[in-house]
C-alpha cells in the first residue's frame, strides 16, 4: 500500500528564517512520482513540483529547494528566507494518476 | 499552463437536495478525471476516478449512488451530490490528465459545498 507521511502538522517560523517541510512515502511501485503542493487560504491547489523516482537530483526553484532521498523515502521541501505570503498548507503527494496526499503541514510565517 | 475550471465555486443547499459539481478542461482533452474530498483542515482523499465514456471507478467507502459521476465528453466531468446532509459539506476537488504529451495533472480550483 502507498503512503505519504507528514510528521509536521504545524510550523511557525519568522519571517526570513528558513524552513523545511519533511515527507517521508511508502511505495511498492518502482516507478512513481512524488510531488508538493501549496494550499492557500483560498483553498486551490498550487503545483509546486513533481519529481520522477529515476531522477534524484535535488532540485533549486528560487527560495524553494526539494531533496530527494530513495534511500530514506524522503523528499523534503525547504524554503529559504521564508515570507509572510508562503503561509499556507503544503501537501507532500506520490503517485501517478492517483495521488496519495499526506496530511499536509500548516506553515505560519510570522512578521 | 492547463486549466481546469470547476463550477460553482461555492453552493449551499438545503438538506435533501442534490448538488451538481462540473470539472472542466480548458484547453485539453482529459480522459481521466479524479474526484477528491476535503474536509476542513484534513488531506485530500481521493473518491473516484472519471473516464470518458465509461463508468467511474470508485474508493472503497465512497458510496456510487450519493456520489454520481458522470464523464460524457472529454473536457467535462460532472459530479453530482445526491440528497445531500450536512457531513456532505466538504471541499470537493478535480483534477485532470491531458490526454496528450506528458500525461501531466492539473487541479481544479475546487468547489465549497455547504450543506444546511
Amino acid at each position: 500500500a502507498q503512503k505519504v507521511t507528514q510528521a509536521q502538522t504545524e510550523i511557525s517560523v519568522v519571517e526570513k528564517e528558513d524552513v523545511t517541510l519533511d515527507c517521508v512515502y511508502e511505495t511498492r511501485d518502482t516507478t512513481y512520482y512524488l510531488f508538493w503542493y501549496k494550499q492557500p487560504p483560498s483553498g486551490e491547489l498550487v503545483f509546486l513540483i513533481r519529481r520522477n523516482s529515476f531522477d534524484e537530483q535535488n532540485e533549486i526553484s528560487g527560495r524553494y529547494s526539494w531533496n530527494f532521498q530513495k534511500s530514506t523515502s524522503s523528499f523534503n521541501f525547504t524554503i529559504t528566507a521564508s515570507q509572510v505570503v508562503d503561509s499556507a498548507v503544503y501537501f507532500c503527494a506520490l503517485g501517478d494518476d492517483k495521488i496519495i496526499f499526506g496530511k499536509g503541514t500548516r506553515l505560519h510565517i510570522l512578521p | 499552463g492547463a486549466v481546469v475550471s470547476q463550477h460553482p465555486s461555492r453552493v449551499i443547499c438545503k438538506s435533501g437536495t442534490s448538488v451538481k459539481i462540473e470539472c472542466r478542461s480548458l484547453d485539453f482533452q482529459a480522459t481521466t478525471m479524479f474526484w477528491y474530498r476535503q474536509f476542513p483542515k484534513q488531506s485530500l482523499m481521493l473518491m473516484a476516478t472519471s473516464n470518458e465514456g465509461s463508468k467511474a471507478t470508485y474508493e472503497q467507502g465512497v458510496e456510487k449512488d450519493k456520489f454520481l459521476i458522470n464523464h460524457a465528453s472529454l473536457t467535462l466531468s460532472t459530479l453530482t451530490v445526491t440528497s445531500a446532509h450536512p457531513e456532505d459539506s466538504s471541499f470537493y476537488i478535480c483534477s485532470a490528465k491531458a490526454s496528450v504529451n506528458t500525461g501531466e495533472l492539473f487541479f481544479g480550483e475546487g468547489s465549497r459545498l455547504t450543506v444546511l
